[in-house]
Order: C-alpha cells, then structure tokens, then sequence
C-alpha cells in the first residue's frame, strides 16, 4: 500500500515558538493532503485541504494565519504552527489522497505528530 | 451540520467474543469507509463499501452498509487481542469528492 511519512513524531516546544511538521508521500503523487487534529480519546478533525500548487482549504474555525499550510510538490505539505501556545498540543495528523486499482479514493495517514507546547 | 455517530463509545470483550460498532449519518453517503488506529497509532484503511446493502469480509470482519446508504456496521468475529484499537467509520463530506467527515469512534479492549 501507499506510504505516507509524517516528521517529526514528537515535538516538545516553549510558548511562542513556531513548529513545522512535514507530510511526505513515499511512493505515489498526492495533488491533495490532509490535516487533521486529533484530542485524546476522540475522533479526527479535519483541519484543512492541502492543495498542491494552490492555497490550502481551511475547516470553519481553523485560523489559516496560525496554521499555515505549503503544498510546494506533489509529495510534500508542510504545515506550520505559528507563536505555538499550550492550547495548541495536540496530536496533528497528516494524510494524503490516492487512488487505488479500481479507482478508490482512499486516504493515507502519517504517523502524527504529537505536540506539546510548555 | 453533516454528522457521523458511531456506537458504542467502547466496548471491553474477552478474547473468543464477538464485537461490533455501529455507525450513522445524518446524510446520505456515496461510500463509507472504516479504519482502525491501534493505540498511539495512526489511523489505518480497511476497506470502502459503495453499493446499497453491500457486505464484503476481511477474514474475521465483516462490514455492511445499510440499504439507505446512512449506516454501516463492523461487525468482528471471535476478538483477538489484536484487534485492540478504535474504529472509525468515515464517509465524504457533503457535497466533496475527497473530503471526509470520521465518526465519533469505538474503542475495542480485548482481554484474555
């Protein structure tokens, strides 16, 4: 199956710093990607469209200038927590749509990236 | 708002026990797919359903999507302690191709 590679894994950061996660897929083209923020013990919440080549799609109530989202190739979105504060830990999940042999759009998740601001 | 219940929020079985999750949307849905995030994990595909009433099994998992298209079931056979993690059903945002909304999630505990 398709591969999808998410760095870092963890991340522990002071208040205010910035943080870039990235979202690789290994082996296939990804023109869309995903994030997503998952809270302990609950579902995924969609955060965004990562559109290569084009402005990322933010969810209703998701800051695009505190989370901003780069779509540079057809491998690769980062997305970047900008002045990180503690309400921003988390664990931020990335994932990229591809479609299989008989035309399914599924999608391929990184591993996450857990964030902790202190 | 477009919303995907899942039931139960967790179950606990003994190992050898059947399992299984329900889920529910509000909208009809052109697909439902399921993944399982094993604890501290990432979410994994198992498989998309398409069709009204459609069944397909994976060995010991068996999923259904319901006649109208607004519910499915994941149904396990005999638990193993492998199968410990959440499930989640996910079907596509209203009026996207690719966008999808995940249920609220099921944990599975299996125990010997």
């Amino acid at each position: 199956g398709a591969v999808v590679s998410q760095h870092p894994s963890r991340v522990i950061c002071k208040s205010g710093t910035s943080v870039k996660i990235e979202c690789r897929s290994l082996d296939f083209q990804a023109t869309t990607m995903f994030w997503y923020r998952q809270f302990p013990k609950q579902s995924l919440m969609l955060m965004a469209t990562s559109n290569e080549g084009s402005k990322a799609t933010y969810e209703q109530g998701v800051e695009k200038d505190k989370f901003l989202i780069n779509h540079a190739s057809l491998t690769l979105s980062t997305l970047t927590v900008t002045s990180a504060h503690p309400e921003d830990s988390s664990f931020y999940i990335c994932s990229a749509r591809s479609q299989d042999r008989g035309g399914k759009n599924i999608q391929y998740f990184g591993a996450g990236t857990r964030l902790s601001v202190l | 708002g477009q919303q995907v219940m899942q039931i139960p929020q967790y179950q606990h079985v003994q190992e050898g026990e059947d399992f299984t999750t329900y889920c529910n949307s509000s909208t009809t849905l052109s697909n439902i797919q399921w993944y399982k995030q094993r604890p501290g994990g990432h979410p994994v595909f198992l498989i998309q359903l398409v069709k009204s009433g459609e069944v397909k099994k994976q060995k010991r998992l068996t999923f259904q999507f319901g006649e109208a298209k607004k519910n499915s079931s994941l149904h396990i056979t005999a638990t193993q302690t492998t199968d410990v993690g959440t499930y989640f059903c996910a079907g596509p945002v209203t009026g996207t191709a690719s966008k999808l909304t995940f249920g609220t999630g099921t944990r599975l505990q299996v125990t010997l």
